[in-house]
């Protein structure tokens, strides 16, 4: 298995514009989290999904972020309009359903710049 | 509300030392704790995994403690080497909640 997939790995983009980024969870695993890091903040969760379903989406910090999983193998964290302190690195996760031997594995991240 | 703490935030040792980094956590009902390694600009490499039943896990140099009723975890490092510098990070995944809430990072480096 290739891993949790990220794409793109690097964005830059400017205030104000609509930002995209993708995650595929590792096939087979059911749970699916996004995570933002930041040198301030550490790692924090933002949302994550059972199922395609939103569980839990309380990490996200505005209106402004907005996150999908259409079908199992595909993920969007959508921000618009970005804005400076949205920079940061994105993370995705993946997980199999499984309460104590369910091992979280990452991708690559997303580092993002709003200028 | 789940608050993970890592001690300490950094640290560095010559080479060879044995070491041990903390994470500590203050909701005891968890299912299980996870030690990540992560380089400089790159992700999160899954180190051990201990389940809530568990006391530690072993893998190569590395060992991991989990004492829940005391919300402690240890990772224990034998023989460090410089390819081990890098951020060490811990997770808890909550009971009933299924989320991973991360420590602040120990940033460890190993000098030659």
């Amino acid at each position: 298995d290739a891993g949790v997939i990220q794409s793109p790995r690097h964005e830059v983009t400017e205030m104000g514009q609509e930002v995209t980024l993708r995650c595929k969870p590792i096939s087979g695993h059911d749970y699916l989290f996004w995570y933002r890091q930041t040198m301030m903040r550490g790692l924090e969760l933002l949302i994550y999904f059972n199922n395609n379903v939103p569980i839990d989406d309380s990490g996200m910090p505005e209106d402004r972020f907005s996150a999908k999983m259409p079908n199992a193998s595909f993920s969007t964290l959508k921000i618009q309009p970005s804005e400076p302190r949205d920079s940061a690195v994105y993370f995705c996760a993946s997980s199999r359903t499984g309460r104590e031997y369910a091992e979280a594995f990452f991708g690559q991240g997303t580092r993002l710049t709003v200028v | 509300k789940q608050e993970v703490t890592q001690i300490p935030a950094a640290l560095s040792v010559p080479e060879g030392e044995n070491l041990v980094l903390n994470c500590s956590f203050t909701d005891s009902a968890i299912y299980n704790l996870q030690w990540f390694r992560q380089d400089p600009g790159k992700g999160l490499t899954s180190l051990l995994l201990i389940q809530s039943s568990q006391r530690e896990q072993t893998s190569g140099r590395l060992n991991a403690s989990l004492d829940k009723s005391s919300g402690r975890s240890t990772l224990y490092i034998a023989a460090s080497q410089p390819g081990d510098s890098a951020t060490y990070l811990c997770a808890v995944k909550g009971s009933g909640t299924y989320k991973y809430i991360f420590g602040t990072g120990t940033r460890l480096k190993v000098l030659a």
